[in-house]
């Protein structure tokens, strides 16, 4: 079955540091990840994904995420926060030979100090 | 392009009742999916369709839930009876279908905050 975690609930960093919203996936096959940011209120938005190739990808908004088969993750990163970024992101994952059925984790808060 | 549309925004009404929400796709685009969202199990998809046509409804939770799609450019998700438990926030969202369909993303609409009483 797939699943994907987001181990934490919240991560607060001051702006202009370095963050990293963590993801790890299960899936029988091999996996689409994908990252998307809901604002208060709002519906998700695209960030990024990983079909295949390089593993790592750029998205919008300076964000990138790496690809870890080995580790089964897919964290998110960007080298530095601001204020605007604070949000709740939402892993997904997509196994290929499933469909167009997508998980999506719990989502993490993100909270960036001025 | 106005995105996904979603009606209505906000919905209060009491045990019992039917509820009926609706979704305006992007133009063009030849999936759509119905989403619920609650703080005690997040996101689910509840059903999705291709070409106006229901493909897989496995998480639609009871059949109490009904989704149709009658054209290209509206759907509904339908409650009857409603129940309190029901409460959440219904996403529909939709996507292009091209060629690498299940690479494709998801458009998400803002979203039907849904409170039975």
């Amino acid at each position: 079955a797939q699943s994907v975690a987001q181990p934490e609930d919240q991560v607060n960093v001051a702006e202009g540091n370095p963050l990293t919203v963590k993801c790890t996936y299960s899936v029988s096959g091999n996996p689409y990840l994908f990252w998307y940011v809901q604002y208060p209120n709002r519906g998700l938005q695209f960030l990024l994904k990983y079909i295949t190739g390089d593993n790592l990808v750029k998205g919008s908004y300076g964000f990138e995420a790496e690809f870890n088969k080995s580790q089964t993750s897919f964290h998110l990163k960007k080298p530095s926060a601001l204020v605007s970024d604070s949000a709740l992101y939402f892993c997904a994952v997509r196994d290929r030979a499933g469909g167009f059925k997508t998980i999506f984790g719990a989502g993490t808060r993100l909270f960036v100090k001025a | 392009d106005a995105g996904v549309i979603q009606s209505p925004r906000h919905e209060v009404t009491e045990m019992g009742q039917e509820v009926t929400l609706r979704c305006k796709p992007i133009s063009g685009h030849d999936y759509l999916f119905w989403y619920r969202q609650t703080m005690m199990r997040g996101l689910e998809l509840l059903i999705y369709f291709n070409n106006n046509v229901p493909i897989d409804d496995s998480g639609m939770p009871e059949d109490r839930f009904s989704a149709k799609m009658p054209n290209a450019s509206f759907s509904t998700l339908k409650i009857q009876p409603s129940e309190p438990r029901d409460s959440a926030v219904y996403f529909c969202a939709s996507s292009p279908g091209t060629s690498g369909a299940l690479t494709d993303t998801q458009y998400f609409g803002p979203g039907t905050r849904l409170t039975v009483l």
